[in-house]
């Protein structure tokens, strides 16, 4: 099964100001049709995970535009370019190339 | 627009089995790939298994090989998720998720199914 890395572990962010969430996979996630299959999702307390970013840098339904998301094979970023207090959650990254999908540990984001 | 409705909590003895159902409506099961993740308290996101369509099969997490078994029945257009053996640390809530591709890439989470092992 393919493993996922993220740091940080926790993120405290001031409001307006940017954050930044590293994703490493240990195999690459560049599949033959040139992309990546690499998802990044957010999940609240007492909710099911909610897509943010699909295939590395495309945006789900939706999604603000202050998210985003870049990188190929195996490393990946999700940026935040100005954190909302609506932005806490706990942000994970999944690799889609095989099955079994697999997830980084999160990372918490907390505004400071 | 695709909903996954799962069937309810559970509580079971170490040693048991437990079965979890997720009925898809709004799109026919066939067309998805459906995969299971658990989620124990206060941590992170791990995956059972799930259908690979390259495959054309279910494939399960390395972890739970021997222990877990999911099927389909595509005439109800419902998953299940089987997990015997079940310890303390089976003690999670269970998803179904699947995703539509379209002109953008839709995610769908079933509601969850907490499963508590406890004796």
């Amino acid at each position: 099964d393919i493993v996922m890395t993220q740091s940080p572990l926790s993120l405290p962010v001031s409001p307006g100001e940017p954050a930044s969430i590293s994703c490493r996979s240990s195999q690459s996630l560049l599949y033959s049709n040139g992309y990546n299959h690499l998802d990044w999702y957010v999940q609240k307390p007492g909710q099911p995970p909610k897509l943010l970013i699909y295939l590395g840098s495309y945006r789900a339904s939706g999604v603000p535009d202050r998210f985003s998301g870049s990188g190929s094979g195996t490393d990946f970023t999700l940026k935040i370019s100005r954190v909302e207090a609506e932005d806490v959650g706990i942000y994970y990254c999944m690799q889609a190339l095989q099955t079994p999908i697999t997830f980084g540990g999160g990372t918490k984001v907390e505004i400071k | 627009q695709v909903q996954l409705l799962q069937s309810g909590a559970e509580v079971k003895k170490p040693g048991a089995s437990v079965k979890v159902s997720c009925r898809v409506s709004g799109n026919s099961l066939s067309g998805l790939s459906m995969h299971w993740v658990r989620q124990a308290p206060g941590k992170g996101l791990e995956s059972l298994g799930g259908f690979d369509p390259q495959e054309d099969q279910i494939m399960y997490a390395q972890k739970f090989q021997g222990r877990v078994t999911m099927t389909e029945d595509t005439s109800t257009d419902t998953a299940y998720m089987e997990l015997r053996s079940l310890r303390s640390d089976d003690t999670a809530v269970y998803y179904c998720t699947t995703k539509t591709y379209g002109h953008s890439v839709q995610s769908y989470w079933g509601q969850g199914t907490l499963v508590t092992v406890s004796s």
